[in-house]
């Protein structure tokens, strides 16, 4: 059974960096196929997808936030690191991260979400 | 960049059929994928590749896309299907495209 548990801050200042770990369990980062993704949703608004990262290191990045965004595996933890500079009031949202078996292009098992409120 | 459209809300009464829209330029020809949201909760994967169930997911939930819309249908509507409903595909310009959701109010 695949599950993902997002932890980190709940709440930053604005102009700081977010930092978010997506822990793994049920598969490993270095199988092939394996993929997790992040997406995120601002209270009562849709669904936003932010970044992915596979097994072999390969990233994709949202167009309109990749120059504030990065994403790592930490293999050895079997965790994934979402990472987002220059926080701003409207980055509040819950933060998900995601299962997708590469190149299937859907999201099939999610972690709970974290709430991140952006608040100086 | 992609767009897909869903209405915001749809209500149905419980026993009826619920039809859930997602439109989009020719998205028929991609693979669409579909989300329900109850709150407080994360999302949930009923319909990926348009039309295929992941299991544990009732036979009541189908879908459909052709031409221009894609199309997520609720049969035999219970209480529980309350929630947001989301459309999703992959484009190979803006990558993981998500509609605006539909909430659906069973009457």
């Amino acid at each position: 059974q695949i599950t993902l548990k997002e932890s980190g801050p709940t709440v930053v200042k604005p102009t700081q960096t977010l930092t978010l770990t997506c822990a793994c369990s049920g598969f490993s980062l270095t199988t092939s196929g394996a993929g997790v993704g992040w997406i995120r949703q601002p209270p009562g608004k849709a669904l936003e997808w932010l970044a992915v990262i596979y097994w072999d290191d390969d990233k994709r990045y949202s167009a309109s936030l990749k120059t504030r965004l990065t994403v790592t595996k930490d293999t050895s933890k079997n965790q994934v690191v979402l990472r987002m500079t220059n926080m701003d009031p409207v980055d509040t949202a819950t933060y998900y991260c995601a299962h997708e078996y590469s190149g299937s292009y859907y999201f099939d098992s999610w972690g709970q979400g974290t709430l991140v409120t952006v608040s100086s | 960049s992609y767009e897909l459209t869903q209405p915001p809300s749809v209500s149905v009464a419980p026993g009826e059929t619920a039809r859930l829209t997602c439109g989009g330029n020719n998205i028929g020809s991609k693979s669409v994928h579909w989300f329900q949201q109850k709150p407080g909760q994360a999302p949930v994967l009923v319909i990926y590749y348009d039309t295929e169930r992941p299991s544990g997911i009732p036979e009541r939930f189908s879908g459909s896309n052709s031409w221009n819309t894609a199309t997520l249908t609720i049969s035999r509507v219970e209480a529980g299907d309350e929630a947001e409903y989301y459309c999703q595909v992959w484009d190979s310009i803006s990558e993981y495209v998500f509609g605006g959701g539909t909430k659906v109010t069973v009457l």
